[in-house]
């Protein structure tokens, strides 16, 4: 069973600043999935990640396959972003996926 | 495009009762899950499906029925409610592609008593 870990659990960051996600991964895997979720209780897809990095908005992903490492990074933060991050993996030769506990992140105006 | 649609929102039962959560998608999905949402633990997959008529045991299926006899349902059954099934159920879908973006549901907060 792939083990997921999430760094931090928590973060509380002031508007403006760049906010850096961790998820790592004890077995190699075939994809990687960053995922929000709203306070209202909705999963939103952010990302897909085989390799390499991904840019949408003001949102960034990369994934590191060697170090089994990826990161979320947003940049120019806002109230809005506040939400549960998860990071989930998925195995090669099957379709399930594992999921992390999420990271908590606050936003202040 | 609705997306996927699952229904009730909310849910109280009374332990040994029985009842079906259903999830539907618009959107010609061959994969379709189940996950349960549990304070302090990551979602955790119930059953899946890689398309009609095929479904499979994820990491926590006791407890739980599935059957997928079209593309667009995935209904997911509790046989005998029990207090430990007090949680957030989750479905989602995907194109099936390796690596597709999963759509979720809205979620179903459901307490045993």
């Amino acid at each position: 069973k792939n083990e997921v870990e999430q760094s931090p659990q928590n973060l509380t960051a002031q508007e403006g600043e760049f906010i850096t996600i961790n998820c790592s991964y004890s077995v190699g895997i075939s994809a990687l999935h960053w995922l929000q979720q709203h306070p209202g209780g909705g999963i939103v897809s952010l990302f897909m990640l085989s390799s390499g990095k991904k840019k949408h908005g003001r949102l960034i992903a990369t994934i590191n396959i060697q170090e089994k490492h990826s990161s979320l990074h947003i940049t120019a933060s806002h109230p809005r972003d506040s939400a549960v991050y998860i990071c989930a993996v998925k195995n090669f030769g099957n379709e399930k996926l594992t999921f992390g506990t999420g990271t908590r992140l606050t936003i202040i105006p | 495009n609705a997306g996927v649609t699952q229904t009730p929102k909310f849910q109280v039962l009374k332990t040994g009762q029985s009842m079906t959560l259903q999830c539907a998608q618009d959107m010609n999905h061959e994969y379709m899950s189940w996950y349960r949402q549990d304070p302090g633990m990551g979602l955790r997959l119930i059953h899946y499906s890689v398309g009609a008529g095929i479904t499979d045991q994820g990491e926590v299926p006791n407890g739980y029925n599935v059957s997928r006899s079209t593309t667009e349902d995935f209904p997911l059954r509790l046989l005998s409610a029990a207090p430990s099934q007090t949680s957030v159920y989750f479905c989602a879908s995907s194109p099936g592609a390796p690596g597709s973006p999963l759509h979720f549901g809205n979620g179903t907060r459901l307490t045993v008593t």
